[in-house]
């Protein structure tokens, strides 16, 4: 399934580095998401775009910084991280930001911060 | 009181097995529900969504209680291949556009 792509798959990063998530969706959708995976918890809600305008903006540290160049594509530039970061990145879309609408999602970033 | 509760089991039950999960939500402003799988190092994927009138698809039902607040999943005939992270996913309007997930129920299907 090719319908939303994350590059990189795996990252290993130090904390002063500066990187960049790329996400692309191939399915048309107006909405894009960035949700955070750490281990035993669930999924944390960062970012969403509706038609490349950020919507919502979760009170997420100044050091995750994102992108929404157009509407199939989504950068979470990374700079001066935590180690405690490190979690698996998901990048989903959905047709609209609207209530009924299904999400799907990447294969997300695995970071790792040294 | 966490937003959506979910019993993270693990949930071991034999081939052929009918298991059921239930999820818990506390903001009756909540609009659309869902049933996510996970499975291990993998993405999330739509399992199915969760209709006020209940709904099946094939050997799973889901259902919505909005007095009690709680959505439930039962699969029946348990395959190995059942064996995931089932997340509850919660949409609500409360003065913006939220959506939470559960925790995760984790189901392992043996032979």
């Amino acid at each position: 399934e090719t319908g939303v792509t994350q590059t990189p798959r795996h990252l290993v990063m130090g904390m002063t580095n500066k990187k960049s998530l790329k996400c692309e969706q191939h399915l048309g959708h107006n909405a894009m998401y960035w949700y955070k995976q750490s281990a035993k918890k669930p999924l944390e809600l960062m970012f969403v775009y509706s038609l490349e305008e950020r919507v919502e903006n979760n009170s997420v540290p100044s050091r995750f910084s994102p992108e929404c160049p157009n509407s199939s594509h989504l950068f979470l530039h990374l700079h001066t991280l935590q180690p405690e970061d490190s979690a698996l990145y998901l990048c989903a879309s959905s047709q609209d930001r609207d209530f009924t609408d299904t999400q799907y999602f990447g294969p997300g970033t695995r970071l790792t911060v040294l | 009181r966490k937003e959506v509760e979910q019993d993270p089991g693990p949930f071991n039950v034999p081939e052929g097995a009918t298991v059921a999960f239930n999820c818990t939500y506390s903001n009756s402003a909540s609009q659309s529900f869902f049933w996510y799988r996970q499975d291990c190092r993998k993405e999330p994927k739509l399992l199915m969504s969760v209709y006020s009138s209940g709904n099946e698809d094939g050997r799973f039902t889901a259902q919505l209680n909005r007095a009690s607040q709680y959505i439930s999943l039962l699969i029946r005939d348990s395959k190995l291949s059942d064996s995931a992270t089932y997340l509850c996913v919660v949409n609500a309007n409360t003065g913006g556009f939220k959506t939470i997930f559960g925790a995760g129920t984790r189901l392992f299907v043996k032979a």
